[in-house]
């Protein structure tokens, strides 16, 4: 299995620009999510999905798009980047809250905003 | 809103040392999560600590819960090099599929 994955691993765009985040999970997870990492801080939740064809917005959610049209992808789409945006995007997914809900996180995606 | 603070943020200490790290969290939870971050990583799942009470081990690191205090412990025993890492904890605080919440992560550095 290859857990959970995410395309692109790097991204420079310049302010202005779109761009969609891939998350693909093997696990047959229902949960998933994105988080940020900017530096010196823990991880904040973008957005989150219990389920396919289902989005509910985190702790920082604006400046952010998300679908889940497959249980085992969510995407995360910036409409039009800002350089407050720069940060590490980390994807998660989950089993569910009957089995604790550990989350399970790719390896991240390095995104620049010049 | 939830808030978590761990301390120190940030550690460095000697091998075959002791220490502990702390994670304080603002609102009722049951639920908390220690993960290890190396440096240009994802983060590792370290323990799922899921009742007050609750105590896990693995090798040299030892988490431990309590709700009434709201308060988890990391507990490192003997350190060794290979032990340094970042330490997050985290605190689920919705009874649904609500994201984690994340301290800022302590920094651990460990000296030969």
């Amino acid at each position: 299995n290859a857990g959970v994955t995410q395309t692109p691993k790097f991204r420079v765009l310049k302010t202005g620009q779109s761009m969609t985040l891939l998350c693909a999970q093997d696990m047959n997870h229902e949960y998933m999510y994105w988080y940020r990492q900017d530096p010196g801080m823990g991880l904040r939740l973008i957005h989150y999905s219990v389920g396919e064809g289902t989005t509910a917005k985190g702790e920082v959610p604006d400046g952010y798009n998300v679908s889940r049209l497959k249980k085992q992808n969510f995407l995360l789409g910036l409409e039009s980047a800002a350089p407050s945006q720069t940060s590490v995007y980390f994807c998660a997914s989950s089993r569910g809250a009957a089995w604790g809900n550990e989350q399970f996180f790719g390896p991240g995606t390095r995104l620049t905003v010049l | 809103e939830l808030k978590v603070e761990q301390n120190p943020l940030f550690l460095s200490m000697q091998e075959g040392k002791n220490y502990t790290i702390y994670c304080n969290y603002s609102t009722t939870s049951d639920r908390l999560y220690w993960y290890r971050q190396d440096p240009g990583k994802s983060l590792e799942s370290l323990f799922v600590l899921l009742s007050n009470g609750a105590v896990k081990q693995e090798g040299r690191l030892m988490a431990s819960l309590d709700t009434k205090a709201r308060l988890s412990t990391l507990h490192i025993t003997a350190a060794v090099h290979d032990l340094s890492a970042t330490y997050f904890c985290a605190v689920h605080s919705g009874g649904g599929a609500d994201g984690l919440t994340f301290g800022k992560g302590t920094h651990l550095i460990i000296q030969p």
